[in-house]
């Protein structure tokens, strides 16, 4: 079992639409991020979390320490949005703590 | 600006042959990473550094080497060990300590042929 876990895979979307993209992890971590990667491949980093909520424009990212979940929220949605969201743990041991695990991630599609 | 530059974005390469991938950061990051992405899977770490001179196997290093002779800079070579070279493969950088910002470049797609 993959110790970061996403959901859903694939999504499609009509634009204006809200978006959920949800994170589940199994281990301690220190740190859980949220990355946009489009079609070039190029990885685009956008929330940095270790408790609480963020918020950056149209985008926003909660996470549930006790619970293990994140989540990534997209509101009105827009057909740029349309990239793959993954969701990667920095751990909490000394030696890897800068070492990530990322999660399968998720294939947004936001149609005009 | 400052960032990760790899190099080349496409690459194609032999069978059996060696190949070397280029990733170089003008952030002053102590830490770099080697990823390679396979369709339908997450990111796996092959190799990385938390400083020159220094490195450490991923959880999927066999066939793959690295060196960090510069801190600006940290090759990965695809050697011909490697079973199924042919992936997206992603550099990555942190500050280190406790610095929060990862830095990704912008990746190669090797095919071997």
């Amino acid at each position: 079992k993959n110790e970061v876990e996403q959901s859903p895979q694939n999504l499609t979307a009509q634009e204006g639409e809200f978006i959920t993209i949800n994170c589940s992890y199994s281990v301690g971590i220190s740190a859980l991020h949220w990355l946009q990667q489009h079609p070039g491949g190029g990885i685009v980093s956008l929330f940095m979390l270790s408790s609480g909520k963020k918020k950056h424009g149209r985008l926003i990212a909660t996470i549930n320490i006790q619970e293990k979940h994140s989540s990534l929220h997209i509101t009105a949605s827009h057909p740029r949005d349309s990239a793959v969201y993954i969701c990667a743990v920095r751990g909490t041991s000394g030696g890897s703590n800068y070492k990530l695990t990322f999660g399968k991630g998720t294939l947004l599609t936001v149609n005009p | 600006d400052g960032g990760i530059t790899q190099s080349p974005k496409y690459l194609f390469r032999k069978e059996g042959q060696n190949v070397t991938l280029s990733c170089e950061q003008n952030l002053n990051h102590d830490a770099m990473y080697w990823y390679r992405q396979d369709p339908g899977q997450g990111l796996r770490l092959i190799y990385y550094s938390q400083i020159v001179n220094d490195f450490q196997k991923g959880d999927i290093a066999e066939g793959y080497s690295v060196s960090r002779e510069k801190k600006e800079s940290f090759p990965l070579t695809v050697t011909s060990a490697q079973k199924n070279p042919t992936a997206f493969y992603l550099c990555a950088s942190h500050p280190g300590g406790t610095g929060w910002g990862y830095t990704f470049g912008s990746g190669t797609r090797l095919t071997v042929v």
